[in-house]
């Protein structure tokens, strides 16, 4: 069974830096892209950044780049979101969620149960 | 960019009739579109993905289609964990983008 547990979330005043993992298992991790999504209290979703199978190529949306760094380690089956500089529109619910393959032009086919970023003074 | 536009905003639907959902792309994704249900705090689920392909698990209930930029998801007969809100997604282009959804509610 695939399973992604987030973790990492919480309050955090603006200017401030969070690290969120997401931690994997039911799947071979290293053969498959992952990102992170967010949603807005009571909005849509929003695509935040990806990473490839390896690592090798990362993406991020206009509105986080240069704040936030995408990563993982494929030997501990986790993600990461290093998230710095955060701005009260960073507030959100933030979904780790799997692509259907190594790379980013496949849909998510699972995602996490989602952690609360709250920024806020 | 690529914007999506989902249509309508809330769906007023009695069990046991159909629902049809609709997506338009603000130009082509070829058939790189996927619908996901969000019910209230839950994450996302895949329904559909390459526009008319269901996803593991998912009942033959739901049914897409569409190419291009034009794309429905068909609720053919509405049960009680059908109401939810469903979003569309192409990943054609870089980046991947969303429709803002439509919920879908008990009339």
């Amino acid at each position: 069974e695939v399973q992604l547990l987030e973790s990492g979330g919480g309050l955090v005043q603006p200017g401030g830096s969070l690290r969120l993992s997401c931690a994997a298992s039911g799947f071979t991790f290293s053969s498959y892209a992952m990102s992170w999504v967010r949603q807005a209290p009571g909005k849509g979703l929003q695509w935040v950044s990806s990473i490839t199978n390896g690592g090798g190529t990362t993406n991020y949306a206009d509105s986080v780049k240069g704040r936030f760094t995408i990563s993982r380690d494929n030997s501990k089956n986790t993600l990461y979101l290093q998230m710095n500089s955060l701005r009260t529109e960073d507030t959100a619910i933030y979904y780790c969620a799997k692509h259907r393959g190594n790379a980013y032009d496949y849909p998510f086919d699972y995602w996490g149960q989602g952690i609360l970023i709250t920024v806020s003074s | 960019e690529i914007v999506m536009t989902q249509s309508p905003a809330t769906l007023s639907v009695s069990p046991g009739e159909r629902a049809t959902l609709s997506c338009r792309a603000s130009q082509s994704v070829s058939s790189n579109l996927a619908w996901y249900q969000q019910k209230p705090g839950q994450a996302p689920r895949l329904l559909i993905y390459d526009a008319s392909t269901r996803a593991t698990g998912i009942p033959a209930r739901f049914s897409g289609s569409g190419s291009g930029t034009e794309f429905t998801l068909t609720i053919s007969s509405l049960q009680s964990e059908d109401f939810a809100v469903y979003y569309c997604q192409q990943y054609n282009n870089w980046p991947q983008t969303f429709g803002q959804g439509t919920k879908v509610e008990i009339k």
